[in-house]
């Protein structure tokens, strides 16, 4: 079946700009999550959604961030004002559930460049 | 807060040869612990998982044992392919509500034929 899906895979910006990024879960699950990662770093915890819900953004690094996930099924991330320190890859992950023995589902991840 | 640390590459083997790639991680509670691989240019995929002590995970020739004494949940395989190339990250998953995973900085692996 489909995995977990992201668009745009690129994203060039710059500097001040507002950027968008799209996470499409694998169909079914409940619980979302966003992580960054930058070169030659493990990924960094965002946020992370139950249904409708952020249940946790204690990731987020201020309030240019914010995420949403209007019907439980796609999510979008938003940065406002976009700094060069935001370029990263840009990943989500979705489970079935929230337990500790769910398995989190990667998507490829959005590679963002702030110039 | 919780936190892994492991192993410092990169590692470079020839075909066949051992591998072990360690893993150490600070938690409150009982983490579960996974190992992702990163292949060129690919996503993020499970590896394998162990969800409470003395679990032992394997998938695909490789294996890691939780070990709670130790705090520490070590990857091994015993003879590696060229195409295990990749970088491998060692994780454990919170347990404050998110289950959210708390990555290492990764491992990267080259086989050589």
């Amino acid at each position: 079946g489909a995995g977990v899906s992201q668009t745009p895979s690129n994203k060039v910006t710059e500097k001040g700009k507002y950027v968008e990024l799209r996470c499409d879960p694998i169909s079914g699950h409940t619980a979302l999550y966003w992580y960054r990662q930058s070169l030659g770093q493990g990924p960094e915890f965002l946020i992370y959604f139950q249904g409708t819900g952020a249940a946790d953004d204690s990731g987020l690094p201020n309030d240019r961030f914010f995420a949403v996930r209007p019907e439980g099924s796609v999510s979008t991330l938003k940065i406002q004002r976009t700094e060069r320190g935001d370029s990263a890859v840009y990943l989500c992950a979705s489970s079935l559930g929230s337990g500790a023995q769910e398995t989190q589902y990667f998507g490829p991840g959005t590679r963002l460049l702030v110039l | 807060g919780d936190s892994v640390t492991q192993m410092e590459g990169p590692v470079t083997l020839s075909e066949e040869a051992f591998l072990t790639i360690n893993c150490t991680y600070t938690a409150t509670g009982y983490p579960s612990l996974f190992w992702y691989v990163q292949y060129p240019g690919e996503g993020l995929q499970l590896l394998l998982k162990a969800t409470k002590a003395d679990d032992k995970g394997s998938n695909k020739g490789f294996e890691a044992t939780y070990r709670k004494e130790t705090t520490s949940f070590h990857l091994e395989k015993g003879s590696v392919q060229v195409s295990d190339s990749a970088v491998y990250f060692c994780a454990l998953s919170d347990q404050g509500g998110s289950e959210k995973l708390v990555f290492g900085k990764g491992t990267k692996l080259t086989v050589n034929p």
